[in-house]
């Protein structure tokens, strides 16, 4: 079966660092993406990772363990505009889909 | 600004009314999909083309109708729905679906209401 889990909800400071946990069960892995909605807005791409380790941007990154079925990612120096729902998503090796959970809502506070 | 646009954005329709959902993209992409996001849901994939051609059809009822005329346009027909349709359908682009690593680009979506 196909299962993917995240927090919920999150909250944290302006200026601190948050780690969103993602974990993840397929058939078939082929990759994992992150995503950040704004509310009322379109998910925007912020990260792929398809081998393991870590893959930094900027003020994110994101790590993946495939033994481990998963990923996380680190948003450093919050900002405000950081409050937003992120999205992981894992494409399936056999069907080719992405498949979603249902995302972190992160609320940054000053 | 992503390059994927949907119109209406929103739309208030009644269980017997017909409307159809646009989406266009101006990446240069081949593959488009149709997602259906519920609230405290995963986003479901609806329907992917992929060179025009539909590659996916996620178990959707027969009340929601894709069309894709060319790479750069999807529609979304809409007929008879339930109120449990009422959701955002997000609408997205990528080089080629069947390749893992491509990015899906989305559209900011249609909010939609059946009452």
């Amino acid at each position: 079966g196909q299962n993917i889990d995240q927090p919920t909800e999150m909250t944290a400071t302006e200026g601190a660092i948050v780690q969103i946990n993602c974990t993840y069960q397929t058939s078939g892995f082929n990759g994992l993406f992150w995503y950040q909605q704004h509310a009322g807005e379109a998910p925007t791409f912020l990260s792929y990772n398809v081998l393991d380790g870590l893959e930094e941007k900027g003020r994110f990154s994101s790590f993946l363990s495939r033994s481990k079925g998963y990923s996380y990612l680190l948003l450093k120096e919050l900002q405000m505009k950081d409050s937003a729902s992120y999205l992981c998503a894992v494409r399936d090796r056999g069907t080719d889909k992405l498949i979603f959970g249902t995302g972190t809502r992160l609320q940054v506070f000053p | 600004e992503t390059g994927v646009t949907q119109t209406p954005r929103h739309l208030v329709m009644g269980m017997t009314n017909k409307k159809s959902l646009k989406c266009e993209q101006h990446l240069g992409h081949n593959a488009m999909y149709w997602y259906k996001q519920s609230a405290k849901k995963p986003l479901e994939l609806m329907f992917v083309y992929n060179f025009k051609e539909q590659t996916e059809n996620n178990s959707v009822p027969s009340r929601f109708s894709p069309e894709c005329p060319n790479s750069s346009h999807l529609f979304l027909h809409l007929h008879t729905l339930q109120p449990e349709d009422s959701a955002l359908y997000l609408c997205a682009s990528s080089q080629d679906s069947e390749v893992p690593q491509e990015t899906q680009y989305f559209g900011p979506g249609t909010r939609l209401l059946v009452l």
